[in-house]
């Protein structure tokens, strides 16, 4: 597809169980984010990628939060032991490379809702 | 540590008149990057305009230009010529070139054109 694609768009999850989302960024773009958006706040960061690591993890929230991209494309951000408090919309960005000035393209988000 | 602060919770604009959106920063690098986004009630994130730290020129985009200060760490959106379609949350973003480079949003404004 052409752009950052998200799955799935909805999920509805009861506490304390276990969610994946996923992630398919543009074709080429080395560069992924994960970002949490809460109703009314602006996106917060969560992790980046850069190719298949992780060069910045210092936004998930706890150790309930986990992200990978092995193969430097698609990626899982993963969910344990939900809480109702994790309900937002997850937005997925990617860009093309660490050049100055390149913009991030996001998905349509996963809006998650845990009861 | 990087911080985007946009004191607007909401603004309010004629059309086809123009409106600035607030954005300040901190930031201690000296290489970074700001960056606009619009997010419809669909929820999607739009790119709209870049400034680089070193451009000593205001970026222009369209009816879309930034007024970069930098001494005053400073970086408004000036929209000219308000469209109705401009009915909008927008977002002013950071990116710092010398760390992480993870892109930190503030919180937004919510802009509404009226005809």
């Amino acid at each position: 597809g052409a752009g950052v694609s998200q799955t799935p768009s909805n999920k509805v999850t009861e506490k304390g169980k276990y969610v994946e989302l996923r992630c398919d960024p543009i074709s080429g773009h080395t560069a992924l984010y994960w970002y949490r958006q809460s109703l009314g706040q602006g996106p917060e960061f969560l992790i980046y990628f850069q190719g298949t690591g992780a060069a910045d993890d210092s936004g998930l929230p706890n150790d309930r939060f986990f992200a990978v991209r092995p193969e430097g494309s698609v990626s899982t951000l993963k969910i344990q032991r939900t809480e109702r408090g994790d309900s937002a919309v997850y937005l997925c960005a990617s860009s093309l490379s660490r050049d100055r000035g390149t913009e991030a393209f996001f998905g349509q988000g996963t809006r998650l809702t845990v009861v | 540590a990087q911080k985007i602060t946009q004191t607007q919770p909401g603004m309010f604009v004629q059309e086809k008149e123009a409106v600035t959106l607030d954005c300040t920063y901190d930031t201690s690098d000296q290489s970074y990057g700001l960056f606009w986004y619009k997010q419809p009630s669909s929820g999607e994130m739009i790119f709209l305009i870049y400034q680089g730290s070193y451009d000593e020129q205001n970026a222009t985009e369209g009816r879309y230009s930034l007024n970069f200060q930098k001494a005053r760490k400073s970086a408004n959106l000036v929209i000219s010529a308000s469209q109705l379609g401009d009915s909008a949350m927008y977002f002013c973003a950071m990116r710092d070139y010398s760390g992480s480079e993870k892109l930190v949003f503030g919180k937004g404004t919510k802009l509404t054109v009226n005809p």
